[in-house]
């Protein structure tokens, strides 16, 4: 399999902060990679899709400005939470595909996220 | 309209007794179908894709199969370690985009 990590792995930051989480495949590169949001009991929702050097693609109904995506190079893509407030808190995580005549695209551990 | 519906949402076994989940799905194009366990707190990991009717994989006690509606999990002489929740995701057309079903809470007893 190929290797995502998440830093960090939970965060608790007060009402209108903002939070940056880091997704690094760490054994590959990748042009793609892909933000999701998953509540409790929920199955997984994508939120954005991330390309390198160029915008992201958001998902219908997924605030742009609130969720900003930053895929600086090919092994690191950032999600920034801005002026997070309770209803943001989540588990939010991240996968990136190989392309390497693999099959799947591979998943990050998560980041908890909780906003007081 | 969900476009990938998993049955049973939970299911408890007893170790050593086989069974299987369903994944359906609505989707035309299909591309590829996905199988995830995904631990308590932990992110999704990989266990099959399936791209085609009548195509099977197996990996341990897990073994996966496709036909043009639904997708088949089907776990032999389960153990206590096999508890967890399966997703079942597919792709469509020419989209790498995953959608994902509710998932299937497994919980094996000793």
């Amino acid at each position: 399999g190929a290797v995502v990590s998440q830093h960090p792995s939970r965060v608790i930051c007060k009402s209108g902060t903002s939070v940056k989480i880091e997704c690094r495949s760490l054994d590959f590169q990748a042009t793609t990679m892909f933000w999701y949001r998953q509540f409790p009991k929920q199955s997984l929702m994508l939120m954005a899709t991330s390309n390198e050097g160029s915008k992201a693609t958001y998902e219908q109904g997924v605030e742009k400005d609130k969720f900003l995506i930053n895929h600086a190079s090919l092994t690191l893509s950032t999600l920034t939470v801005t002026s997070a407030h309770p209803e943001d808190s989540s588990f939010y995580i991240c996968s990136a595909d190989p392309r390497r005549g693999g099959e799947t695209q591979y998943f990050g551990p998560g980041t908890r996220l909780l906003v007081l | 309209e969900d476009q990938v519906t998993q049955s049973p949402e939970a299911l408890r076994l007893q170790e050593g007794e086989s069974s299987s989940l369903n994944c359906s799905y609505t989707v035309s194009g299909l591309r590829g179908l996905f199988w995830y366990r995904q631990d308590p707190g932990k992110g999704p990991e990989f266990l099959f894709t399936l791209y085609s009717a009548g195509e099977e994989k197996e990996k341990e006690r897990l073994k996966a199969t496709l036909t043009k509606k639904e997708s088949f999990l089907h776990i032999t002489a389960p153990k206590p370690e096999d508890s967890a929740t399966y997703l079942c995701a597919v792709t469509q057309g020419g989209s790498e985009k995953l959608v994902f079903g509710k998932g299937t809470k497994l919980t094996v007893n000793p």
